[in-house]
């Protein structure tokens, strides 16, 4: 079973400031690896999958990167609406495989 | 534009039965696979159960396989879940998610609301 490990757990940042997020795979997972973000309250949202690739409408800033098992999301400049919980997720076509890291907490320093 | 409603959920006795029903709209529904995905009161994301585009194929979290079971009416475009021999562990917002492909071995591109189960004597 592949365990999806992200750090830090909690991270405090400001505004404007730029941010990265990481995401462990305990195995590869060559690039089958999707970010999400939750806010208070709300359901998850598509950031990025396949690694890297934006989902429609998703602002410039946020970018992923990565591959095997190693990956990260990055957030060029804060804005306040990016505090949020961030998860990873690994999946895979066959054998089906669908797993969550358990997310990193971005708040406001 | 797409949306997923969920609906069914709520407070039900550990032991017993509740089914989840999930409304999508603004895509054509038979052309893609579904998740059910769930979320404990201030935890992680879980992955609970996937159904193909023409209901063929279904695969369960180990946590619920032979509890849960999955399926879909293309032509009524209902997602549902059916889920027995509840415990307090199945307690979650319980949330239906559309994956961008016919057989589901990838991602969730689309999320609804969630609706939440509470297992409680």
């Amino acid at each position: 079973e592949i365990v999806m490990t992200q750090s830090p757990a909690t991270l405090s940042v400001s505004p404007g400031e730029r941010v990265t997020l990481s995401c462990r795979a305990s195995q590869s997972i060559s690039s089958n690896l999707a970010w999400y973000q939750q806010k208070p309250g709300q359901a998850p949202r598509l950031l990025i999958f396949a690694a890297s690739t934006r989902a429609t409408g998703l602002p410039a800033r946020f970018s992923g990167s990565g591959s095997g098992t190693e990956f990260t999301l990055t957030i060029s400049s804060l804005q306040s609406e990016d505090f949020a919980v961030y998860y990873c997720q690994h999946y895979n076509n066959w054998p089906p495989t669908w797993t969550f890291g358990q997310g990193t907490k971005l708040e406001i320093k | 534009q797409v949306q997923l409603v969920e609906s069914g959920g709520g407070v039900v006795q550990p032991g017993r039965s509740l089914s989840l029903s999930c409304s999508p709209s603004g895509f054509t529904f038979s052309n893609y696979a579904m998740h059910w995905v769930r979320q404990a009161p201030g935890q992680g994301l879980e992955w609970v159960a996937l159904i193909s585009y023409d209901g063929t194929t279904k695969y369960y979290a180990d946590s619920v396989k032979g509890r849960f079971t999955i399926s879909r009416d293309n032509s009524k475009n209902t997602l549902f879940l059916h889920m027995s021999s509840l415990t307090t562990d199945d307690t979650a917002m319980y949330y239906c998610t559309r994956a961008p492909n016919l057989y589901g071995g990838s991602f969730s591109d689309y999320w609804g609301q969630g609706t939440l189960v509470t297992v409680s004597s």
